[in-house]
């Protein structure tokens, strides 16, 4: 069975300072790799997804970026966080074709703090 | 762009009644999928149910069923005899082209 998995779950990192979310999955091979960032009291808004290894596709202007290393490795970075970087950020998969009907499963969340 | 609306903020029941929750969304697309997923204190999002849009029948899961008004770009989630381990924010969601568009939730208490 696939399973996705994404670290660390908690992060306190101040202002200027650098950031790295992993995300591997593991069970399956070619998914689409998704990052979405939930603020408080939001829903979730789409930052990146990637179709394969060094494709990614960007969805909001930020200075969050994203990578795609390995098939099933998905890098979530900044080089200097601001505070509105704070939030919930989740890694999520799906299977490899246009999305009808494929389910997007979610890893367990990592919560970033700036401070 | 797609957009998915949850008008509902928050929502109560007491346990063992039937509540449902309202999602509309806006597309111009013909062959998309919508989902309901929940997320639980934990945070972990899980999916609920999803509808095709090419079928007319409504999704049922268990408990859970939806009423599907392509027409109306309606798609709302009905939980049936509710229980204490429902209580979650619940996302509404569309997908098409790789991507799913969430609304905002709806935050579901259930009271015993």
């Amino acid at each position: 069975s696939q399973t996705i998995h994404q670290w660390p779950a908690t992060l306190v990192q101040p202002v200027g300072s650098p950031l790295s979310l992993e995300c591997t999955v593991e069970g399956t091979s070619n998914p689409n790799l998704y990052w979405y960032r939930q603020a408080a009291g939001r829903g979730l808004q789409l930052l990146f997804y990637s179709v394969g290894i060094g494709q990614i596709s960007s969805e909001v202007p930020q200075n969050l970026s994203a990578s795609r290393p390995q098939d099933r490795q998905f890098i979530l970075s900044s080089k200097k966080l601001l505070l509105s970087d704070s939030g919930f950020y989740l890694c999520a998969w799906s299977v490899h074709r246009v999305l009808s009907g494929n389910t997007i499963y979610f890893g367990e969340g990592s919560w970033l703090t700036v401070v | 762009a797609q957009t998915v609306t949850q008008s509902q903020p928050e929502m109560s029941v007491q346990e063992a009644e039937t509540v449902t929750l309202s999602c509309t969304y806006d597309t111009s697309e013909s062959d998309y999928y919508l989902f309901w997923y929940k997320q639980p204190p934990s945070r972990q999002m899980i999916l609920v149910i999803r509808q095709e849009a090419y079928k007319q029948q409504n999704a049922t899961e268990n408990r859970f069923s939806v009423n599907f008004q392509k027409a109306a770009k309606s798609f709302s989630l009905k939980i049936s005899d509710s229980q204490l381990g429902d209580a979650a924010m619940y996302f509404c969601a569309y997908g098409s082209n790789y991507k799913l568009t969430f609304g905002k939730g709806t935050l579901l208490t259930v009271n015993p």
